[in-house]
């Protein structure tokens, strides 16, 4: 079955110290998306790539950075992790070009990032 | 920015009762989506609505596209015990294919 996948579902990872997250997708979708969810809150878009061009939200902070090296695969990197940043990541995917009316997005099961 | 208003925050029914929840807004969407999250996991798409007046079922759900196209519904008929989690929805803009999400209605079982 076309899937996105997220690994590690769960993630601990000290103040301070980097952690990447990653994402991949079988759907063959040309957008991704890194959303940050806390507790039962609505998701909040962290950046998404639509092919190869980067976007990031204006209140997306800089230790927050992504990566697509192909269409499969995007990566999160958190730079310097706070406590504040302890929260669910989700990825998602979907597809967006010239005429296609929908804008459905398909979510992976998310990391749980634990900061200490 | 942009707002979705939906409503109710929380609901807490009796196994076998209908459900009804909805999203209002002052922007015009091109398509409005419903998405149920159980704990722990990822938001999975319900249904997807794209014209106005549009009216789509998935099993026990049902939802509408305003005729306004600045809100909709979701109902559930006869609501059993996996149907608790959050649900969202959230909208589409003309002018943009990013999503505009409202705050979530979380639907507990009375025991």
């Amino acid at each position: 079955d076309a899937m996105v996948i997220q690994n590690p579902r769960y993630q601990v990872t000290q103040f301070g110290k980097p952690v990447t997250l990653s994402c991949s997708q079988t759907l063959n979708h040309n957008v991704m998306y890194w959303y940050q969810q806390k507790s039962s809150q609505a998701p909040k878009l962290l950046f998404h790539y639509y092919d190869k061009d980067f976007n990031n939200e204006a209140d997306t902070p800089d230790n927050f950075q992504s990566r697509r090296p192909n269409t499969s695969f995007c990566f999160l990197d958190i730079r310097s992790p706070g406590l504040g940043d302890a929260a669910m990541y989700l990825c998602a995917t979907s597809i967006w070009e010239r005429g296609y009316r929908g804008c459905e997005q398909y979510f992976g099961p998310g990391t749980r990032l634990t900061v200490t | 920015g942009q707002q979705l208003n939906q409503s109710p925050q929380s609901m807490f029914i009796q196994e076998g009762e209908d459900v009804s929840m909805n999203c209002t807004s002052s922007s015009i969407f091109n398509t409005w989506l419903w998405y149920k999250q159980d704990p722990g996991e990822g938001p999975v798409l319900l249904i997807a609505l794209y014209k106005a007046g549009e009216l789509t079922s998935n099993g026990r759900l049902t939802a509408q596209f305003g005729i306004t196209r600045k809100d909709s519904f979701l109902n559930i008929s006869a609501s059993i015990p996996s149907d608790v989690g959050i649900y969202f929805c959230a909208g589409q803009l003309e002018s943009n294919y990013q999503l505009i999400w409202g705050a979530g209605t979380k639907l507990i079982i009375k025991p």
